[in-house]
């Protein structure tokens, strides 16, 4: 597609649930990166993927958060036990390389909300 | 440590009127990005520039333009004339290195009337 794309838009779950985030980037982009954005929070990194370099977790907030990229391009994002505060607009960015002068260029979002 | 500071949290403005939006960023590092994406309400973050630290010269598309100094570590967003439809909140980012993640400021939301 032309652009990011990510499913489910909206995705209601129990508390204690595992859910799982799609992200297709953008066809050709290397680089792929998970964001979420919550009303205390703001935007926060969660993890990037860049080819085959072991990911950057540095910003998933527990060891609930994993990620995975399949044949370098689509990618999913696992929440275990789902607890209220995980509940946010995860999105998905993909870029190539920033020194081809473009920027990240992010999805719609999943909005995630635990009852 | 890197942080991006956007100090004004909302902007109220008449159409027609110019308005600045401010960007403080703060990094050690010589090579870095700037950014300025936009949200508009229906949720999708819009890029709209890029400027890589060794760049300092400013930018202008249509009625927008950016002013980039490092000497005062900002990057501030100015929009000229504005209009209803650029109502959104705005983001500044920054991005350290070639690959890196974007942190973000907190937004400035602007309302512009008519």
């Amino acid at each position: 597609g032309a652009g990011v794309s990510q499913s489910p838009s909206n995705k209601v779950t129990e508390k204690g649930k595992d859910v799982e985030l799609r992200c297709d980037p953008i066809s050709g982009h290397t680089a792929l990166y998970w964001y979420r954005q919550s009303l205390g929070q703001g935007l926060e990194f969660l993890i990037y993927f860049q080819g085959n370099s072991a990911p950057d977790k540095s910003g998933l907030p527990s060891d609930r958060f994993s990620a995975e990229r399949t044949g370098g391009s689509v990618s999913t994002l696992t929440i275990q036990r789902t607890q209220q505060e995980d509940s946010a607009v995860y999105l998905c960015a993909s870029s190539f390389a920033l020194w081809r002068g473009q920027g990240q260029f992010f999805g719609p979002g999943t909005r995630l909300t635990v009852l | 440590a890197q942080k991006v500071t956007q100090a004004q949290t909302e902007i109220s403005v008449v159409e027609k009127e110019d308005v600045t939006l401010d960007c403080v960023y703060e990094t050690r590092d010589t090579t870095y990005y700037l950014f300025w994406y936009k949200q508009p309400p229906s949720g999708e973050l819009v890029f709209l520039i890029r400027r890589n630290s060794f760049d300092e010269q400013n930018e202008i598309s249509g009625r927008y333009s950016w002013n980039f100094q490092k000497s005062t570590s900002s990057f501030n967003f100015t929009i000229t004339a504005s209009q209803v439809v650029d109502s959104a909140v705005y983001f500044c980012a920054l991005s350290i290195g070639g690959y890196n993640k974007l942190i973000f400021g907190a937004g400035t939301r602007l309302a512009v009337h008519p």
